[in-house]
C-alpha cells in the first residue's frame, strides 16, 4: 500500500517562473491538502482539494493554485516565483475532508 | 487556530530520561489537537491526538495532555530513544466551525537525544 508521494523531489526556479508540483495521495483516499514549510517554521495551510474544486483555502495569494484530478492526485502550481516561495511544500491526503492527513515527504523548491 | 506556539525550541535529554514538550495555542473553538514528529527530509508524522473533550490520552510510550483552561498541550515521551530525536509539532484543527480538517501547525520543539 503506497503511501503519499510527491514529485520532484527537489527543484530550483529562478524569480519570476512558474512551477508545478504533484503529489498522489495515499491509496483510498480522496482529499489532498497542501502546506507550505519555510525552513525552522511549521507548515502552513494553502489549500485542499476535493471532489476535483478547491474546498478550503489558506491566506495565500492567488499566484498560488491547484487542480485535482479524477483520480485523486493533485497538482500544486506557483506563478511569478519571489525569493520568499523558497520552501518545503507538503502534501497530505485523507479520506474525506475531515479524515486523519498523512503527509508524503515533501518537494523541497529553491528560488533563486 | 493561526496562533500554536511553543515555549521551547529546542530539548535535550538524556537516553532513558522522559521528555516533556510543550505547546500553546489560542484559538479556544479548535476541538482536535495532534502532535507530529518531522524527521529530516520527511514529512511530519502521526504521534497521537487528544479531542477537547479529553484532558490526557495515553499511546504507546507517549502521553498527551491537554488544558483547556490555560490553552496548553504537552507531549510527554517516556524512556526517550535516540530514533526519536526529530522536531516536534503540535497543531489543532477547528472541525466543527470550519467542517474540514486544515491543520495550524507551531514553529516546533527539535528534540536532540543524548547517548
Amino acid at each position: 500500500d503506497a503511501g503519499v508521494t510527491q514529485s520532484p523531489t527537489h527543484l530550483i526556479k529562478t524569480r519570476g517562473q512558474q512551477v508545478t508540483l504533484r503529489c498522489s495521495p495515499k491509496s483510498g483516499h480522496d482529499t489532498v491538502s497542501w502546506y507550505q514549510q519555510a525552513l525552522g517554521q511549521g507548515p502552513q495551510f494553502i489549500f485542499q482539494y476535493y471532489e476535483e474544486e478547491e474546498r478550503q483555502r489558506g491566506n495565500f495569494p492567488d499566484r498560488f493554485s491547484g487542480h485535482q484530478f479524477p483520480n485523486y492526485s493533485s497538482e500544486l502550481n506557483v506563478n511569478a516565483l519571489l525569493l520568499g516561495d523558497s520552501a518545503l511544500y507538503l502534501c497530505a491526503s485523507s479520506l474525506g475532508t475531515g479524515g486523519e492527513q498523512f503527509f508524503g515527504p515533501g518537494t523541497r523548491l529553491t528560488v533563486l | 487556530g493561526e496562533n500554536v506556539g511553543l515555549h521551547l525550541p529546542t530539548l535535550s535529554v538524556q537516553e532513558g530520561d522522559n521528555s516533556i514538550i510543550n505547546c500553546a495555542y489560542s484559538n479556544s473553538a479548535s476541538d482536535y489537537f495532534i502532535w507530529y514528529k518531522q524527521e529530516s527530509g520527511k514529512g511530519p508524522q502521526f504521534i497521537i491526538d487528544i479531542r477537547s473533550n479529553m484532558d490526557k490520552r495515553q499511546g504507546q510510550r507517549v502521553t498527551v495532555l491537554l488544558n483547556k483552561t490555560v490553552k496548553h498541550l504537552s507531549l510527554q515521551i517516556a524512556a526517550t530513544q535516540p530514533g526519536d530525536s526529530a522536531v516536534y509539532f503540535c497543531a489543532e484543527i477547528d472541525v466543527l466551525s470550519t467542517g474540514a480538517n486544515n491543520l495550524f501547525f507551531g514553529t516546533g520543539t527539535r528534540l536532540t537525544v543524548i547517548p
